[in-house]
């Protein structure tokens, strides 16, 4: 299973964009990226997850290189809610679909 | 919708009792996950169903764990006898099909003493 690297540790202000970077250069053709969160005491929560074009929804933005290998997610005006763990995922496609492994993660923290 | 429902939010036990965890997946979804969170491993896939059949267990610690879906509605977790190592948070999460987002329930915390 392709592995990725985050930054352990970020922060922004509150109502700038919080990008935040992901790295994943031994992903293959059919596996794609996804992005999660978890608010202290909660349960992971899905953001947003991409194949090889930029995706946007609500939450957030998703963009891709073109080589694939990094990724980062865009919260375009981070608010103090959005202080959380970031999770960057590479989901293998096929029979593996299911297995979604989680890594460390990015500590993202919104200061006032 | 309500989301997945677990229940209860927080247990401690002492060791050697048996402790269930329960789960209510999100109605209509056919996958449903175990997994398990502590500040050593982080996230850990334990078991997953797949319309109530349990398809891989590889993740499941020891025999002392055991996991059933009895119906399309309900998953239960179990642990006999527990020990202080099995000390973690513990999530359910459903999906609605294989390559689908995961919709994570808010856990239930363990505590073995």
């Amino acid at each position: 299973d392709a592995k990725t690297t985050q930054p352990p540790s970020m922060d922004c202000a509150e109502g700038r964009a919080a990008n935040l970077p992901c790295n994943h250069s031994t992903i293959s053709g059919n596996e794609y990226v996804y992005w999660y969160r978890q608010i202290h005491s909660q349960g992971p929560q899905y953001i947003i997850h991409g194949l090889k074009n930029n995706e946007t929804n609500e939450m957030a933005s998703l963009i891709i290189t073109e080589d694939r290998k990094s990724s980062t997610l865009i919260l375009p005006h981070a608010t103090l809610r959005d202080t959380a763990v970031y999770y960057c995922i590479v989901r293998p496609g096929g029979d593996s679909s299911y297995k979604l492994i989680f890594g460390s993660g990015t500590r993202l923290l919104v200061r006032p | 919708d309500a989301g997945v429902i677990q229940s209860p939010r927080h247990e401690v036990t002492e060791m050697g009792q048996e402790v269930t965890l329960r789960c209510k997946p999100i109605s209509g979804h056919d996958y449903l996950f175990w997994y398990r969170q502590t500040m050593m491993r982080g996230l850990e896939l334990l078991i997953y169903f797949n319309n109530n059949v349990p398809i891989d267990d590889s993740g499941m610690p020891e025999d002392r764990f055991s996991a059933k879906m009895p119906n399309a509605s309900f998953s239960t977790l179990k642990i006999q006898p527990s020990e202080p190592r099995d000390s973690a948070v513990y999530f359910c999460a459903s999906s609605l099909v294989a390559d689908s987002p995961l919709h994570f329930g808010n856990g239930t915390r363990l505590t073995v003493t």
